[in-house]
């Protein structure tokens, strides 16, 4: 069955702070990786990854995946309040249908 | 990036009633999908469609049904809503680039 981990489920730093939030996936076909941001509607697309060691950015958020050990990681610098949000990890498992698998989110609170 | 609509945003419905919740999207594309969320847990594919008149169920199941008759409308059904229906329901859309944007979702409130 597919599978995509987050951790940690919940993480709460102070403004300024950096943060790393983790994935890793199990899946029969993968075709990408995508990071989302949710607030209190729906996702917003954040990045997507299909190259191993290749490093997205934009802004204070950075990501890299890395095919090898099944894995990806956001990386926050310089966290703001507004940063508060859960982040969602989905792999495409490809197969035509280009379906997503969701994590259950890291629930990030940023204090001022 | 995908303009996808949906009405509406919030509904509360008494138990037993019909439903659809509309989702439109502006960019022609031919995959299209709806996820139901409940507060606080993960998204959960419960349909997806290829294409005009093509209509797949999802990971999870589900008792909606949906319908693609045009390419840019994609709308669920629920023919006899129960309070166990509660949730977000989030319409998306795969663009040329492999990427899939959300809508903005509904909220269904089944009382």
């Amino acid at each position: 069955e597919d599978k995509v981990v987050q951790s940690p489920l919940s993480l709460v730093v102070h403004e300024g702070d950096t943060v790393t939030l983790n994935c890793s996936y199990e899946v029969t076909n993968f075709r990408s990786l995508l990071w989302y941001k949710q607030e209190k509607k729906a996702p917003t697309f954040l990045f997507m990854l299909t190259s191993s060691g290749i490093e997205k950015k934009s802004g204070r958020l950075s990501s890299i995946l890395d095919k090898k050990e099944l894995s990806s990681i956001l990386n926050i610098t310089a966290t703001q309040t507004g940063d508060s949000a859960i982040y969602l990890c989905a792999v495409n498992n490809g197969g035509g249908s280009e379906k997503l698998v969701f994590g259950k989110g890291t629930k990030l609170t940023v204090n001022p | 990036e995908a303009d996808i609509y949906q009405t509406p945003r919030y509904l509360v419905i008494g138990t037993g009633k019909k439903i659809t919740l509309e989702c439109s999207q502006t960019m022609g594309h031919d995959k299209m999908y709806w996820y139901q969320q409940d507060p606080g847990m993960e998204l959960h594919l419960i349909h997806y469609s290829y294409g005009v008149n093509s209509t797949e169920k999802g990971d999870l199941s589900s008792e909606s049904t949906v319908s693609r008759i045009r390419t840019e409308h994609f709308p669920l059904t629920l023919e006899s809503a129960r309070p166990s229906h509660t949730s977000q329901y989030l319409c998306a859309s795969l663009s040329s680039g492999n990427t899939i944007y959300f809508g903005e979702g509904s909220w269904l409130t089944v009382v």
